[in-house]
């Protein structure tokens, strides 16, 4: 049984707060992490896709770590917008077959 | 650029009934991929369709049943529906085929089934 298991499950913070969670994934036979935003009632958004262990991603105010070794990546948000509430889903692929394994992700809601 | 379209929105249906699900994929891409999301879960995969046939599945009973068309756009059958089908289902398409650089998947807003 494969299991992605995402940390919080639900966080609210103050806009200018900076926050980060965790998706945790099986270490073996990695292939790519995934990384997505989802606001509701909109189509899941993608934002990072890691592959190599170390790697380090940036999309303006979101960045991503990836530690394939021990199974795990954080996502970091610096300087939270009320536009930013939304959750956030992690995937992970195992071998290289599209297959996508979600966790449940984290939801964010940000305060003005 | 047109992303990924479902149809239709939202649909209800009644236990035994049977369902079809439509996806476009993005402009360009050759593979779609079905998921199904329960309520408090993480998408689950159904199955993915690559060059009109199915190439691989998830843990999904024989009442799931896809097609894909020359045109690469998809679609989802669910037969005998019943209550725990109610979902929200997603399609993403991706490409694979020559000429592919990334692996980043492109999901459609999904379609709301609930199953009476």
């Amino acid at each position: 049984i494969l299991n992605v298991e995402q940390s919080p499950q639900s966080l609210h913070v103050q806009e200018g707060d900076s926050t980060n969670f965790t998706c945790s994934f099986p270490s073996s036979n990695f292939y790519a992490l995934h990384w997505y935003r989802w606001e509701t009632a909109k189509s899941p958004e993608a934002l990072f896709v890691m592959t190599l262990n170390g790697d380090e991603k940036k999309k303006g105010r979101i960045s991503a770590t990836l530690n394939t070794k021990e199974g795990y990546s954080y996502l970091y948000i610096k300087g939270s917008q009320p536009e930013d509430s939304a959750t956030y889903l992690c995937a992970f692929e195992r071998g290289a077959t599209n297959k996508l394994i979600f966790g449940t992700g984290t939801l964010l809601a940000v305060q003005p | 650029d047109a992303g990924v379209t479902q149809s239709p929105t939202h649909l209800i249906k009644t236990r035994g009934q049977q369902v079809t699900l439509r996806c476009s994929p993005k402009s360009g891409h050759d593979t779609v991929s079905w998921y199904q999301q329960a309520l408090g879960q993480g998408p689950q995969f159904i199955f993915q369709y690559y060059e009109e046939e199915e190439r691989q599945r998830g843990n999904f009973p024989d009442r799931f049943s896809g097609h894909q068309f020359p045109n690469y756009s998809s679609e989802l059958n669910v037969n005998a529906l019943l209550l725990g089908d109610s979902a929200l289902y997603l399609c993403a398409s991706s490409l694979d085929g020559p000429g592919a650089i990334t692996d980043t998947q492109y999901f459609g807003p999904g379609t709301r089934l609930t199953v009476l």
